[in-house]
């Protein structure tokens, strides 16, 4: 099955700075890649995500890209926030009629210092 | 606005009991999810359901069963709770999927379940 490595797993920033979580997938057949933010005690939510046919994606300060040769994709965070502090979590799946199972990585806690 | 309702936040049951871990969602979607979620492990897949009455197994089935009598509700029950279920369970939901673009799923607020 499906394994993504997420690097690193704590990444201190000083606000203003920016901020680059990597993840790794292994299934080449894998065309879906959502982000996730989790703030503490909260539910995840759906950041960005990028699709396969899609190279790079951007929406404000926030931006992925996508390497499918490479089977690696990147989330970066721009002029980062306090409140952009929380756990992120990449993820990637194969999109079947019937269901869409996603493969976690293992989280980045990320921690803006103001 | 989707809206994943688990109905226990927080909970404490002893070892050997029995547990169930409820799930409803508003959106009519065909798929549920049951994740747990420790510390530097990311988010793990017991069980899915992509409809009634039907369940599939995750990464980390063993422990665990799952039931989806209806389309809104997906429980997950512990037949037996031990020491090493402590964690976060959240659930999820989905509708099914477009292969060419992929889709979006939506977690619960989470279940903190602690077995002592």
């Amino acid at each position: 099955g499906e394994n993504v490595e997420q690097h690193p797993s704590t990444l201190s920033v000083q606000e203003g700075d920016s901020a680059v979580i990597k993840c790794t997938y292994s299934d080449s057949a894998s065309n879906y890649f959502p982000w996730y933010k989790q703030e503490l005690g909260k539910r995840p939510q759906l950041i960005i995500d990028i699709r396969s046919n899609v190279g790079e994606k951007k929406d404000q300060r926030i931006a992925v890209t996508l390497n499918k040769t490479a089977k690696h994709f990147s989330l970066h965070i721009t002029e980062t926030q306090p409140e952009d502090s929380a756990v992120y979590f990449c993820a990637a799946s194969i999109a079947y009629n019937a269901g869409n199972m996603l493969t976690f990585g293992g989280g980045t806690r990320l921690m803006v210092k103001p | 606005d989707v809206k994943v309702t688990q109905s226990s936040r927080y909970l404490v049951k002893r070892t050997g009991e029995k547990v169930f871990l409820e799930c409803v969602q508003d959106m009519d979607h065909e798929n549920m999810f049951w994740y747990r979620q420790d510390p530097g492990l990311g988010l793990r897949l017991i069980y899915f359901s992509y409809d009634v009455k039907m369940k599939e197994k995750g990464d980390i089935p063993e422990g665990y069963s799952v039931s989806r009598e209806k389309k809104e509700r997906f429980s997950l029950i512990l037949e037996s709770a031990s020491t090493n279920q402590t964690s976060m369970y959240l659930c999820a939901s989905s509708s099914p999927v477009d292969p060419s673009s992929g889709n979006t799923i939506y977690f619960g607020e989470g279940s903190w379940l602690t077995v002592v």
